[in-house]
């Protein structure tokens, strides 16, 4: 079984601030994980993904998550927040084999001018 | 290259009605998982196809059903439309059944009235 918690639906940040979003998850097997963004009434768009290798991913829009096993954690994060970076953001986590994927209950990010 | 499209992008019904939504995959593409998005339940997996087979299936009724074309498009359909089938419906397609990136389409929203 495989389960994703985001803490916080809610995260509000200003313009230039650090983003940090949340995101645990639970897995029976090895997992890969992801990251993907929503705008308003659009599809999701993949940001970033762990499958193996190196623990820190880049994505894109400078986006970056580090995988921490011991934690069982895949946080989001950037640097500097921009107004366009305003949208929801879903972590996601698939087991290795053909399984679909498992997603979080989403983040809103607001970025305030 | 084109990604996925989704046909139509909105659609009203009643209740009672069936309703059948159209997913074409990012070309050379063969697997399209086919997710549910409502605010309640968030995104949750509905079924995936691979060389025209169903693959995995979510936990839904019998109602939702879904198919592929030998060109890799695919069609879910949804009978005896309830209230509650309201959402926007994702369709996202990968090269392969265990490949881990899902490419999303931009959904169709359906409005059960």
């Amino acid at each position: 079984a495989q389960s994703v918690t985001q803490l916080g639906s809610h995260v509000s940040v200003s313009e230039g601030a650090l983003v940090l979003l949340r995101c645990n998850y639970s897995s029976s097997v090895p997992p890969y994980l992801f990251w993907y963004v929503q705008y308003p009434n659009q599809g999701l768009q993949l940001l970033l993904k762990y499958t193996t290798g190196a623990t820190l991913v880049k994505g894109i829009n400078g986006f970056e998550a580090e995988f921490k096993k011991s934690e069982t954690s895949f946080h989001l994060t950037k640097p500097s927040a921009h107004m366009s970076d305003a949208a929801e953001y879903f972590c996601a986590v698939k087991g290795t084999g053909r399984r679909a994927l498992t997603f979080g209950s989403g983040t809103r990010l607001q970025v305030q001018p | 290259k084109a990604g996925v499209t989704q046909t139509p992008r909105y659609l009203i019904k009643t209740r009672g009605q069936q309703v059948t939504l159209s997913c074409s995959p990012i070309s050379g593409h063969r697997s399209v998982s086919w997710y549910q998005q409502t605010p309640g339940q968030g995104l949750q997996f509905l079924f995936e196809y691979f060389s025209e087979t169903q693959r995995n299936k979510g936990n839904f009724p019998g109602r939702f059903s879904g198919r592929q074309f030998s060109n890799s498009r695919s069609e879910m359909n949804v009978s005896t439309l309830e209230l509650g089938d309201s959402a926007l419906y994702l369709c996202a397609s990968s090269l392969d059944s265990g490949n881990n990136e899902q490419f999303f389409g931009p959904g169709t929203r359906l409005t059960v009235l």
